[in-house]
């Protein structure tokens, strides 16, 4: 079965520092890849997706990026943080090609900025 | 632009009692339909994915889908303490985006 892993579940940083999360999906190939981030009581704002190793699209121009180096493995940073990217970020795949199928999430990781 | 709409709620439900959430989309050309719950400070897990019109059930849970009205619905039965979060409901257009829109959730408190 499918399962994916995102780390770390929480993160404290301070404002101007980098940041890098990591997410790595197992037991399916070539998926769609995606970075969402929920806002404290907000819906899911879709960050960056990914259809293959090295294609990245990006929903909403930030500070942030999104990078995929492997097949599995969907990685989000920042240079130099602000205030405003604190929440809740989630790594998100799904089945490669198929709008019928969902997504399915990681855990996610709470980043606090400070 | 594609929108799916909820109500933010919270919507209180006895124990026991069924609980009906309800989202409406504005693409008429949206195919797939899925529904996640979200407990608080976790990620969104996925109930029930519906695709045609009419009603899916899974155990408590029952999805409806009304293209022509353009709403779907999802109902719990027999609602617990434990059916208490945010349930986000996601609508994906067919043959083109594969990225699902998202409504922002109703939150569900169940009382006992």
């Amino acid at each position: 079965s499918q399962t994916i892993h995102q780390w770390p579940a929480t993160l404290v940083q301070p404002v101007g520092s980098p940041l890098s999360l990591e997410c790595t999906v197992e037991g399916t190939s070539n998926p769609n890849l995606y970075w969402y981030r929920q806002a404290a009581g907000r819906g899911l704002q879709l960050l960056f997706y990914s259809v293959g190793i090295g294609q990245i699209s990006s929903e909403v121009p930030q500070n942030l990026s999104a990078s995929r180096p492997q097949d599995r493995q969907f990685i989000l940073s920042s240079k130099k943080l602000l205030l405003s990217d604190s929440g809740f970020y989630l790594c998100a795949w799904s089945v490669v090609g198929a709008s019928n199928q969902p997504q399915h999430f990681g855990d996610g990781t709470r980043l606090s900025i400070l | 632009q594609k929108e799916v709409e909820q109500n933010s709620g919270p919507l209180s439900v006895p124990e026991g009692a069924i609980a009906s959430l309800n989202c409406t989309y504005s693409d008429r050309g949206s195919q797939s339909f899925f529904w996640y719950r979200q407990y608080s400070g976790k990620s969104p897990e996925l109930i029930m994915s519906i695709y045609s019109n009419g009603d899916k059930e899974d155990g408590r849970f029952t999805a409806q889908l009304n293209k022509a009205s353009q709403y779907v619905s999802l109902l719990i039965r027999d609602s617990q303490p434990s059916d208490s979060a945010t349930y986000l409901c996601a609508v994906t257009l067919s043959g083109g985006s594969y990225i699902p829109t998202f409504g922002r959730g109703t939150s569900l408190i169940v009382h006992p």
